[in-house]
């Protein structure tokens, strides 16, 4: 099927390992999107990339850093992982003409 | 700094009508969106206003104002399943899309 695929969906670190959440999409968008979802505070923008080449800060980028290997795939990396970054990552990719996001099923991180 | 406001909660009886307001402070504006998120899922695009008045799909309908930063996503003929959270969300520009906090739905029978 179509959509987003973003991998692993669960991981549990501790504080100051790194790692790697991996983001795929197979609908030939131009843009993708990392986004942190915390109880009560919605959905924050970490990082976007408007199109292949291009990486741009959101809300949030503090922690972070991304890479855009392609036009399918948009990583994000935790160079040292925190507490605060606890959360559920969703990856999206952008129907230019629909303006409609599409979401991957999400990733949920525990830094303990 | 960049602003989207809306409800925490809303509780609702099935069949009734409801409606959720968003309003919001940006530093661009090309759109508002509405999106779905029913526990432990991912967020699903309900609906897209580029330009002022009511679009409307099916039992959802969207509105908006660019003159007072405000726009609505109403729900008619409730369903239990519609019970989920709702996030209205706006593209600010270059593609950067921010989200509200998102308003949880409550339907009871």
């Amino acid at each position: 099927n179509a959509g987003v695929t973003q991998t692993p969906k669960f991981q549990v670190l501790k504080t100051g390992q790194s790692m790697t959440l991996q983001c795929a999409q197979d609908m030939n968008h131009n843009s993708m999107y990392w986004y942190r979802q915390d109880p009560g505070m919605g959905l924050r923008l970490i990082y976007y990339s408007a199109s292949e080449g291009t990486t741009d800060k959101g809300e949030v980028p503090n922690g972070y850093n991304v890479s855009r290997l392609n036009k399918r795939e948009f990583s994000l990396r935790l160079e040292s992982a925190a507490p605060s970054q606890t959360s559920v990552y969703f990856c999206a990719s952008l129907d230019r003409w629909a303006n409609v996001l599409t979401f991957g099923a999400g990733s949920r991180l525990t830094v303990l | 700094g960049q602003s989207l406001e809306q409800p925490s909660e809303v509780t609702a009886v099935e069949g009734a009508i409801v409606q959720i307001n968003c309003t919001y402070q940006t530093s661009g504006f090309y759109g508002l969106s509405w999106y779905q998120q029913h526990d432990g899922g991912a967020p699903t695009f309900l609906s897209y206003n580029a330009l002022d008045g009511l679009e409307e799909t099916g039992r959802f309908s969207s509105f908006l104002s660019r003159s007072d930063s405000y726009g609505y996503l109403l729900l008619q003929e409730l369903q239990m399943k519609d019970s989920a959270s709702y996030f209205c969300a706006v593209r600010t520009g270059g593609f950067k899309t921010i989200f509200g906090a998102g308003t949880r739905l409550f339907v009871k029978a």
